[in-house]
């Protein structure tokens, strides 16, 4: 079984419509993470969180917020979903002091 | 000038060749140095770390210049499951921080 799952894979949806997508792990790890990934542009954070209790804004959280609702599972939602928030997104794990992020494989997100 | 900046390729190779890409980065002061493989429309997988020393593993070899500010990962005797893109990854991250800046990514595919 995958180490870090994220539901659901596949998603289109329309403009305004709320939606959350989920992610959860059973590596253990502390630290998780969540990016998207356009064509051009590479990863880009959105937010992370380094414990149940801390929650951080990345690069791009505009139009977005997460849960930490345990250590083992981090979601993000889109409060109301633009046609711009079309993307790829990936969840990640860590430990702290260790680099290596373990990747979810992702979830294909259409807004129309 | 963009943080980090790769090549987006694609690097077309015939078998059992060498290859070579490199990764400029902009913050003098980037803590660490990583390379990420990435097939299509899969996640993201390390590959391998890069040491200030220089670090080889089988074909894989990568540099870390300071100096100029960048990394290089080189394969030897390419195979066709090396096709895949290529991230460059620099954490500017200091002490209770997290900056991983992820590249744009270089595309190889390696012809039979």
């Amino acid at each position: 079984d995958a180490d870090v799952t994220q539901t659901p894979r596949n998603r289109i949806t329309k403009t305004g419509k709320r939606i959350m997508l989920e992610c959860s792990q059973t590596k253990g790890h502390d630290r998780m993470y969540w990016y998207r990934q356009d064509p051009g542009l590479g990863l880009r954070l959105i937010y992370y969180s380094f414990d149940v209790k801390d929650i951080n804004k990345g690069e791009i959280s505009d139009g977005y917020s997460v849960s930490r609702q345990a250590q083992a599972k981090f979601s993000l939602s889109l409060e109301s979903a633009i046609p711009n928030q079309t993307a790829l997104y990936f969840c990640a794990t860590s430990q702290p002091g260790i680099y290596e992020q373990y990747f979810g494989p992702g979830t294909r997100l259409t807004v129309t | 000038r963009k943080e980090v900046e790769q090549d987006p390729g694609p690097f077309n190779v015939p078998e059992g060749a060498t290859v070579a890409f490199n990764c400029t980065y902009s913050n003098s002061a980037s803590q660490s140095f990583f390379w990420y493989r990435q097939d299509c429309r899969k996640e993201p997988k390390l590959l391998m770390s890069v040491y200030s020393s220089g670090n080889e593993d089988g074909r894989f070899t990568a540099q870390l210049n300071r100096a100029s500010q960048y990394i290089s990962l080189l394969i030897r005797d390419s195979k066709l499951s090396d096709s895949a893109t290529y991230l460059c990854v620099v954490n500017e991250a200091t002490s209770g921080t997290y900056k991983y800046i992820f590249g744009t990514g270089t595309r190889l595919k390696v012809l039979a």
